[in-house]
C-alpha cells in the first residue's frame, strides 16, 4: 500500500527567508504524481504543485519549488521569499496515473505540516 | 466559475441525529470524491461517485454513511445516527474525467461536531 510521511508537525521561517518542508512517500509504482496542497484556516485546499514521476526536471511555481528525489522516494517543497499569506497547512500527496488501473483515483495524503511565517 | 461548493460550512448535530453534506461540483464535472478529515490527520478516501453510479465506496464506514451522485443536483454524503467519532471535516473534490491527471479541485469543507 502506499504510504506518504510528513515528519515536521510544524515548522517557522521568517518573513522573505526560505523554508523546506519535508514528504517521503511508500510505493513499488514506477510511475505516479506527487502533489503538495496548501490549507489555510479557510479551510480551502488548495493545489500548490504538481510532479509527475517520469520527469526529471522539479517542477517550479513561482515561488514554489520541489526537490524530487525518485531514488530516495522524497519530495520536498521549498518556499523562497516567505510571505505571511504562505502560513497554512501543508500536506504532501500521492496517486497514480488514470490508465494503471486501479484505484488510480485515489489520492493518499500525509498528516501535514503547519507552516507559520513570523513577521 | 464557481469551484465546488460544499454546505452547510459547519453543521452541529446531536448524537443519534442524521448529518446531510452536500456538494456541488465545479460545473461540467460529472466525478466526484469525498474525503474525511479527523484531527491532526490527513484527508482519507471516502468514496468515488458519477452521476447516479457508486464506483467506489471502500473507504466508507459499512455502516450508518452512504452517499450518492443524483443525475440532478448536489451529491450527498449521509450520515445515520451519528457518533462523536464522526466528528470530522468532510471534503468533496470534483473532476472532469480520470484520464487527467488533476489534483481535482477541493470544496472548503463541511465540519461536523457531533455533540
Amino acid at each position: 500500500a502506499q504510504t506518504v510521511t510528513q515528519s515536521q508537525p510544524e515548522m517557522s521561517v521568517q518573513e522573505a527567508e526560505t523554508v523546506t518542508l519535508s514528504c517521503t512517500y511508500d510505493t513499488s509504482e514506477s510511475d505516479y504524481y506527487l502533489f503538495w496542497y496548501k490549507q489555510p484556516p479557510s479551510r480551502q485546499m488548495i493545489l500548490v504543485i504538481r510532479q509527475e514521476a517520469y520527469k526529471q526536471q522539479n517542477a517550479t511555481e513561482n515561488r514554489f519549488s520541489v526537490n524530487f528525489q525518485k531514488a530516495a522516494k522524497s519530495f520536498s517543497l521549498k518556499i523562497s521569499d516567505s510571505q505571511l499569506g504562505d502560513a497554512a497547512m501543508y500536506f504532501c500527496a500521492y496517486r497514480i496515473p488514470s490508465g494503471s488501473g486501479g484505484s488510480n483515483y485515489k489520492l493518499t495524503f500525509g498528516k501535514g505540516t503547519l507552516l507559520t511565517v513570523n513577521p | 466559475n464557481a469551484g465546488v461548493m460544499q454546505n452547510p460550512r459547519h453543521l452541529v448535530r446531536r448524537r443519534g441525529q442524521e448529518a446531510r453534506l452536500r456538494c456541488s461540483p465545479v460545473k461540467g464535472h460529472s466525478h466526484v470524491y469525498w474525503y474525511r478529515q479527523l484531527p491532526e490527520e490527513g484527508l482519507k478516501f471516502m468514496v468515488y461517485l458519477q452521476k447516479e453510479n457508486i464506483i467506489d465506496e471502500s473507504g466508507m464506514p459499512k455502516e450508518r454513511f452512504s452517499a450518492e451522485f443524483p443525475k440532478e443536483g448536489p451529491s450527498i454524503l449521509r450520515i445515520q445516527q451519528v457518533v462523536r467519532g464522526d466528528s470530522a471535516a468532510y471534503f468533496c473534490a470534483s473532476s472532469p474525467w480520470t484520464s487527467k491527471n488533476y489534483g481535482y479541485t477541493f470544496g472548503s469543507g463541511t465540519r461536523l461536531t457531533v455533540v
